[in-house]
């Protein structure tokens, strides 16, 4: 079975400073992995992915996630928090083992971005 | 290119009664699968449909079906609507096959409330 773990309800930044939202997983074989966000009353919006390759990953809007094998993480990231990009974040894995494209997602993490 | 369209966006229905979602998807994707999610449980994966056959099923009961016609339009019905089905569901599509390696894309979701 696949899952996924984002640890925060909750992540509160300053406008302007870096930000961080964790996501970690649980997968047989190799894991693919995509980060999405949710404004209220809309779908989900596709941020990027990891696939294979670099393990630095860049996306919309400025943000880009890092995977790490070891600690089986893929962690949202971006240099300079918008007050714009108050949302709600999910992280979403699907394993390569399976046949199954269905994604497996996280609890989400509420990102509040203060001015 | 036009994105994910879902009808109705809301929708209120009482217990037992039954009710029938629909979704077009982006021109040219041929896989559809389907969402629930709520406060509680967050995000979970109903069933996925591709060229008119369901591919994968999440572990929902048998109330909840769905149905994809051969222009990959995707219908959900649930039936004997309970409380807990309140939910926004929200459909995906994605390209390339339903490939494993593909991001989806989700529509702005139907919000059913059921009383």
């Amino acid at each position: 079975a696949q899952s996924v773990a984002q640890p925060e309800d909750q992540v509160n930044v300053a406008e302007g400073n870096p930000l961080t939202v964790k996501c970690t997983y649980s997968v047989s074989g190799n894991p693919y992995l995509f980060w999405y966000v949710q404004y209220p009353n809309r779908g989900l919006q596709f941020l990027l992915k990891y696939i294979t390759g670099d393990n630095l990953v860049k996306g919309s809007y400025g943000f880009e996630a890092e995977f790490n094998k070891s600690q089986t993480s893929f962690h949202l990231k971006k240099p300079s928090a918008l007050v714009s990009d108050s949302a709600l974040y999910l992280c979403a894995v699907r394993s390569e083992d399976t046949g199954r494209r269905a994604l497996t997602f996280g609890s989400g993490t509420r990102l509040q971005v203060q001015p | 290119k036009a994105g994910v369209t879902q009808t109705p966006r809301y929708l209120i229905k009482t217990r037992g009664q039954q009710v029938t979602l629909s979704c077009s998807p982006i021109s040219g994707h041929r896989s559809v699968s389907w969402y629930q999610q709520t406060p509680g449980q967050g995000l979970q994966f109903l069933f996925e449909y591709f060229s008119e056959t369901q591919r994968n099923k999440g572990n929902f009961p048998g109330r909840f079906s769905g149905r994809q016609f051969s222009n990959s339009r995707s219908e959900m019905n649930v039936s004997t609507l309970e409380l807990g089905d309140s939910a926004l569901y929200l459909c995906a599509s994605s390209g390339g096959g339903g490939s494993k390696y593909n991001e989806q894309f989700f529509g702005p979701g139907t919000r059913l409330t059921v009383l």
